[in-house]
């Protein structure tokens, strides 16, 4: 089971509004990642969990905030999102634990977030 | 600082021909190199990772190579079909910060009947 998956598919807020994203993997991977990406764009890395902790933040407004509450589970927290923040979020899982070949990055199918 | 670019941005074949695209990146000091296809508005789908000691991994019609030393990768698609379609975005993971992928700019590949 190489499958990361990503709720909800679609997501419509306002400015004033509160939600949240969230991503989850039960393949034993121990690093997790959240990336934004605009249309006709590659990925932009957003935040990096290794083993629960975050490691990586790639100086992203305060208006996102990440969660990892266990070793499978990733959440990402909106709060007065502006409407340039409208784009695909995705969730991304890899095994670490030294340079092995099973190296591959693994890929949610994204949600699609629109802000008003 | 790590730039990748992908060559052609875009590119439309007709049914059956073999592509190659590109992938050159500057700096050297590479852990590996990934390889995704991206269907509009989805996720991405890994395709072939290849090892910087590696020379090339091929998984069914697609066959990626790497040259490290010079800073490139291809990836050839035989005989390419319609459901090829998509934009295939290559990615190198540095071995100073091996948690960040830096990707390229893509390439649209469009396969018409």
């Amino acid at each position: 089971d190489t499958e990361v998956t990503q709720t909800p598919k679609h997501l419509v807020m306002g400015m004033t509004n509160k939600k949240s994203l969230k991503c989850e993997q039960h393949m034993g991977h121990r690093a997790m990642y959240w990336y934004k990406q605009k249309a006709k764009k590659p990925p932009e890395l957003m935040f990096v969990y290794s083993y629960e902790k975050l490691s990586i933040n790639e100086s992203v407004p305060s208006r996102f905030s990440p969660e990892c509450p266990n070793s499978s589970l990733l959440n990402l927290h909106l709060h007065a999102l502006q409407p340039e923040d409208s784009a695909l979020y995705l969730c991304a899982s890899r095994k670490t634990g030294g340079r092995t070949s099973t190296d591959t990055q693994y890929f949610g199918p994204g949600t699609r977030l629109t802000v008003l | 600082k790590q730039e990748v670019t992908q060559i052609p941005a875009a590119l439309s074949v007709p049914e059956g021909e073999n592509l190659v695209l590109n992938c050159s990146f500057t700096d050297s000091a590479i852990y590996n190199l990934q390889w995704f296809r991206q269907d509009p508005g989805k996720g991405l789908t890994s395709l072939l990772l290849i090892q910087s000691s590696q020379r090339e991994q091929t998984s069914g019609r697609l066959n990626a190579s790497l040259d490290k030393s010079s800073g490139r990768s291809t990836l050839y698609i035989a005989a390419s079909q319609p459901g090829d379609s998509a934009t295939y975005l290559c990615a190198v993971r540095g071995i100073y910060n091996t948690d960040k992928l830096i990707f390229g700019t893509g390439t649209r590949l469009q396969v018409f009947p």
